[in-house]
């Protein structure tokens, strides 16, 4: 069963721009989790961020944790082509297996 | 190091054949785990590994998936007399601890 549920599904902005992405998940969790799936590739982890963080950054990326609405946010600032991938946030509850949401389809023109 | 290695990367079979992909994980990673991705249907977790514990089968579909991990190490789902339904990217990730997992570029099962 899903977890978290990303929106948009989809999202299509010009090279500079920002892009956010937001995550909802139903239980308790241990941290949330953010990966990045290019097409015909595995998920390569962007950033993790604890139950009690609120707010984490990492280069162009930052990403927000609000557990009383059981949501987080993914911004990537000046976003480039390169940027062109699936997002998704994964939430960990005890340790073991992630549980993924559906992901957001990013597209970045030039 | 290398990361996480799996084969074959395409597998093309018809259905009722049985299948096994390899999933060769990260040295000195405790934890092994198996997904599955299919279009509408996003990242479904099917099994998990840690260490010599007993695994953690909670997410395979049916009984005829099964996945085995020899000596710590590398891991074999096997899915048997497969179904149309089967047909999707298989993902294997290991983990060290409570580090973040790491992926490998999965197995592509498409059952005819």
């Amino acid at each position: 069963s899903q977890q978290g549920e990303e929106d948009p599904q989809a999202l299509s902005i010009q090279e500079g721009e920002n892009a956010t992405m937001n995550c909802s998940y139903k239980t308790s969790i241990n941290n949330l989790q953010w990966y990045r799936q290019n097409s015909g590739r595995g998920l390569v982890h962007l950033i993790l961020i604890r139950s009690n963080e609120r707010e984490k950054h990492s280069g162009r990326l930052r990403v927000t944790l609000d557990t009383s609405k059981k949501s987080s946010s993914l911004l990537i600032t000046a976003s480039r082509a390169a940027d062109t991938a699936s997002y998704f946030c994964a939430t960990d509850q005890a340790g073991t297996a992630l549980i993924f949401g559906k992901g957001t389809t990013l597209s970045v023109s030039s | 190091g290398a990361g996480v290695s799996q084969s074959p990367s395409n597998k093309v079979t018809e259905k009722g054949k049985d299948v096994e992909l390899r999933c060769d994980p990260i040295s000195g990673h405790t934890a092994l785990y198996w997904y599955r991705q299919s279009l509408g249907q996003g990242l479904e977790f099917l099994i998990y590994f840690q260490g010599n514990s007993a695994p953690d089968k909670s997410g395979l579909p049916s009984d005829r998936f099964s996945a085995e991990r020899t000596g710590g190490s590398v891991s074999t789902l096997t899915i048997q007399r497969t179904q149309q339904e089967d047909s999707a990217v298989y993902l294997c990730a290991s983990s060290y601890m409570d580090q973040p997992q790491h992926f490998g570029d999965g197995t592509r099962l498409s059952i005819l």
